[in-house]
């Protein structure tokens, strides 16, 4: 069984802080989702990377795929609260759309 | 058509009592997934559907689990028999399988099941 580790497991920051989560295994990807989920609600996709040292903005996030392929970082800069959540990542071996999911990391943002 | 749906949104059962819940996937994709998360960790892949195949179920909790896409459509999953341990949230996603889509996975809102 795939293992997937996520770091840290809880931030809290204030407003216009910027931060670093990470996603680790031991094994390769095939590709790697990052989601943010929202208390009571399924999680949200925000972004796939499949490509070794990928780099992919969404405005003010950024999201790396290791060079191995066995793990990925997404730094948001300048948070604000509505960043708030849970931000899982999600990797699947082998190319077979079974992803198995980190632990999360919560993370809060006050005004 | 603007997400995957499922019903209901919370559900309170008594243990031993034999619960459902319905899924209804984006309308053009062919993949079905069930997963269960509990509170502070990640979802749990439970079972997944390729039209009305069911493709992996070994993920299963346990015989009390089954689920059903009859016609490759809607998805009903049930436990019955239900035991405190299975008071979770459980989630349906969707996604369109490679070629014709890139198979990454829409989630629904999810079911809050509470077994008392």
């Amino acid at each position: 069984t795939q293992l997937l580790e996520q770091s840290p497991q809880f931030l809290s920051i204030q407003e216009g802080e910027n931060l670093t989560v990470y996603c680790n295994s031991s094994s390769v990807f095939s590709s790697l989702q990052w989601y943010r989920q929202e208390p009571g609600e399924g999680p949200v996709l925000l972004v796939t990377v499949v490509t070794g040292g990928e780099v992919k903005k969404l405005k003010r996030l950024t999201f790396q795929f290791g060079d191995a392929r066995k793990d990925s970082s997404l730094h948001i800069t300048a948070a604000q609260p509505g960043d708030t959540g849970l931000y899982l990542c999600a990797g699947d071996w082998g190319g077979s759309y079974i992803p198995t999911f980190g632990r999360g990391t919560s993370l809060i943002v006050h005004p | 058509d603007t997400g995957v749906s499922q019903d209901p949104r919370h559900k309170i059962t008594k243990r031993g009592q034999n619960v459902t819940f319905r899924c209804d996937p984006i309308s053009e994709h062919n993949r079905l997934y069930w997963y269960r998360q509990t509170l502070g960790q990640g979802p749990e892949f439970l079972t997944y559907f390729q039209n009305e195949a069911q493709l992996e179920k070994s993920r299963l909790l346990s015989d009390r689990f089954s689920a059903e896409r009859p016609k490759g459509s809607f998805s009903t999953l049930e436990i019955q028999r239900t035991e405190q341990g299975d008071s979770a949230m459980y989630l349906c996603a969707s996604s369109l399988e490679w070629p014709s889509g890139s198979g990454e996975q829409f989630f629904g809102p999810g079911t809050r099941l509470t077994v008392l």
